[in-house]
């Protein structure tokens, strides 16, 4: 079984400044992770996903995240935050050789302020 | 639009009654699956459907009853629900039942159990 922790229920930024979203999660086999955004009204859009390869992973509307195997996370990160930017944000992760068995954070709502 | 299509957006029923929520999507997947979002609580895996087979059925009540004719369409029938049930329910589409292919969610039916 495995677990996904955002500690961050909510994070409120001002506009142009940097953001990061934590997420953590346990897993006794090997996993693969994703962040989705969901915007108010509507489904989940895939931001970016880790497979294999390069820990440094870069999505869409200049959003990256970090895979750090030793410390279990999995940290959203983006440079300099727009308006429309504000959503919540969803950590997932499913193990390696599992049929669909995902597992969902509880989100982090991300509110951008002008 | 992200070619997947959910009907109604919304729903109010009442404990008695039957209703159904519509999934159909125009991507040429062949997994299908239904996703329960409430408040506060992470995005709970319902049921998944690949090549028009139920493949995952998480422990969920007997009162929600899945239905997928086709790859295109996918159905969930309500009856006699709880008012504990009101949530967001998303339906989602991949190109196979592997989460490490992307996903693509509809805006989901925002369901009111009264």
């Amino acid at each position: 079984a495995q677990s996904v922790t955002q500690l961050d229920s909510q994070v409120p930024v001002f506009e142009e400044a940097p953001v990061e979203l934590r997420c953590n999660y346990s897993s006794s086999v090997s996993v693969y992770l994703f962040w989705y955004v969901q915007y108010p009204n509507q489904g989940l859009q895939l931001l970016l996903k880790y497979l294999s390869g390069s820990t440094l992973v870069k999505g869409i509307n200049g959003f990256e995240a970090e895979f750090n195997k030793s410390q279990t996370s999995f940290h959203l990160r983006k440079p300099s935050v727009h308006i429309s930017d504000t959503a919540e944000y969803f950590c997932a992760v499913i193990p390696r050789g599992g049929y669909q068995k995902v597992t969902f954070g509880i989100g982090t709502k991300l509110q951008v302020i002008p | 639009e992200t070619g997947v299509t959910q009907t109604p957006r919304h729903l109010v029923m009442g404990m008695t009654n039957k209703k159904s929520l519509k999934c159909e999507q125009h991507l040429g997947h062949n997994a299908m699956y239904w996703y329960k979002q409430s408040a506060k609580k992470p995005l709970e895996l319902m049921f998944v459907y690949s090549l028009e087979e139920r493949v995952e059925n998480n422990s969920v009540p007997s009162r929600f009853s899945p239905e997928c004719p086709n790859s295109s369409h996918l159905f969930l029938h309500l009856h006699t629900l709880q008012p504990e049930d009101s949530a967001l329910y998303l339906c989602a589409s991949s190109q196979d039942g592997t989460l490490n292919t992307e996903a693509f969610f509809g805006q989901g039916t925002r369901l009111t159990v009264v």
